[in-house]
């Protein structure tokens, strides 16, 4: 049980540039979240996806676009990066049917250029 | 809107100290409040969590009480040790509608041997 994992763990981009990051989970949990965590400002939640097959707009949206791609894939995307994205880039997931917990994916550190 | 504050850090302490780290929030109606713990290179994980006024939440030895009159749910551990050194995070989620998290600033604590 591998819980939530992220891909990749660490990725440097030019100004422009597009990617996709990749998370999935192994709970079986029906819902899924983006996050950023910039120093000082916490957790801001990008988007978020309440089950599979709908997705809404978070805190900070702009600039990315996801994709729930099934129950256990949740993926986010960059499609032309700018440095003010420079930033830790967290998944989460919950069972989202009343238990509240939130469990994390260790993380992807992107850096523009 | 719902909102957490939550001390500032560093806070440094010497092994076997007495630890509070303290949060407030705003919120209408009554919301599950959490704190969630990082430890260097990795996501958050869940300390502990309080879902009605008066509970009492508890783990690894931390403790915080749900204050609904004072809107608090203060962080505290009667003697620290260097392997909580960490980032901790006080949240809240509220029960009226929506999956949302709202997350503190994050409070680093950097214990001494």
């Amino acid at each position: 049980n591998a819980g939530v994992t992220q891909t990749p763990k660490f990725q440097v981009l030019k100004t422009g540039q597009s990617m996709t990051l990749q998370c999935a989970q192994d709970m079986n949990h029906n819902s899924m979240y983006w996050y950023r965590q910039d120093p000082g400002m916490g957790l801001r939640l990008i988007y978020y996806s309440a089950s599979e097959g709908t997705t809404d707009k978070g805190e900070v949206p702009n600039g990315y676009n996801v994709s729930r791609l099934n129950k256990r894939e949740f993926s986010l995307r960059l499609e032309s990066a700018a440095p003010s994205q420079t930033s830790v880039y967290f998944c989460a997931s919950s069972t989202g049917t009343g238990e509240e917990t939130q469990y994390f994916g260790p993380g992807t550190r992107l850096l523009v250029l | 809107g719902d909102s957490v504050t939550q001390m500032e850090g560093p806070v440094t302490l010497s092994e076997e100290a007495f630890l509070t780290i303290n949060c407030t929030y705003t919120a209408t109606g009554y919301p599950s409040l959490f704190w969630y713990v990082q430890y260097p290179g990795e996501g958050l994980q869940l300390l502990l969590k309080a879902t009605k006024a008066d509970d009492k939440g508890s783990n690894k030895g931390f403790e915080a009480t749900y204050r609904k009159e004072t809107t608090s749910f203060h962080l505290e551990k009667g003697s620290v040790q260097v392997s909580d050194s960490a980032v901790y995070f006080c949240a809240l989620r509220a029960n009226t509608g929506g999956f949302k998290t709202i997350f503190g600033a994050g409070t680093r604590l950097f214990v001494k041997a």
